[in-house]
């Protein structure tokens, strides 16, 4: 499969579970991110990572952890969640970080939290 | 910081008609100004962007232009068709050097045959 794949496509939650959402890019691109999707809100940029190293962190709360093991992957990482965090999370990836250009962007992950 | 308003958040036209969606921006350092098309269900792909060394582009049915004094930007869709309903994203960098764009709150194009 090519591109940018996320998974799971659907996670409902309880408040007090830890759970993971997970993302794979098969671009060979430096650079990946998370981006959170509110019905009639902006796409809120969350974390951004530059050759596996976290360059922004857009004032997200704790219970948002992310993880990025190598230049592929990405990882979201939730815990005690509150219903207000149910939303689309759209994982992205570009060739580099250091000048503007495309975001290619995975299908997303679409979280509930009861 | 960099803020984006777009407008209108909802746009309703027949099959052949024109669509303007625009863009305001706050930072007159921004100098990249993409639009992203997300059909229902889909991921946000980019469409069309335009760099502030240039006043407008053109790729076939869809057009940007920039008014960099102004701090707007356009996108212009002609002949429309069902197939361009979609909700579309202006967006802009922030500053600082990486690639971090902040998205207007969309707008939601239908296009009735």
């Amino acid at each position: 499969e090519t591109g940018v794949t996320q998974t799971p496509r659907h996670l409902v939650m309880g408040m007090t579970n830890k759970k993971s959402l997970k993302c794979e890019q098969h671009l060979g691109h430096n650079a990946m991110y998370w981006y959170k999707q509110s019905a009639k809100k902006p796409l809120e940029l969350m974390f951004v990572y530059s050759l596996e190293e976290r360059v922004e962190n857009n004032s997200v709360p704790s219970r948002f952890s992310p993880e990025c093991p190598n230049s592929s992957h990405l990882f979201l990482h939730l815990h005690t969640l509150q219903p207000e965090d149910s939303a689309l999370y759209l994982c992205a990836s570009s060739p580099q970080t250091l000048n503007t250009g495309e975001l290619f962007f995975g299908e997303g992950s679409r979280l509930t939290v009861l | 910081g960099e803020n984006v308003e777009q407008h209108p958040s909802t746009l309703s036209v027949q099959e052949g008609d024109s669509a303007v969606i625009k863009c305001t921006y706050s930072d007159s350092a921004s100098n990249y100004f993409p639009w992203y098309k997300q059909e229902l269900g889909k991921r946000p792909q980019l469409i069309i962007d335009i760099r502030s060394n240039v006043g407008e582009k053109k790729d076939q049915r869809i057009a940007v232009t920039l008014n960099k004094t102004a701090k707007h930007f356009s996108l212009h869709i002609t002949e429309t068709q069902p197939e361009d309903s979609a909700v579309y994203f202006c967006a802009a960098p922030y500053s600082g050097g990486y690639n971090k764009l902040i998205f207007g709150a969309g707008t939601r194009l239908a296009v009735h045959p």
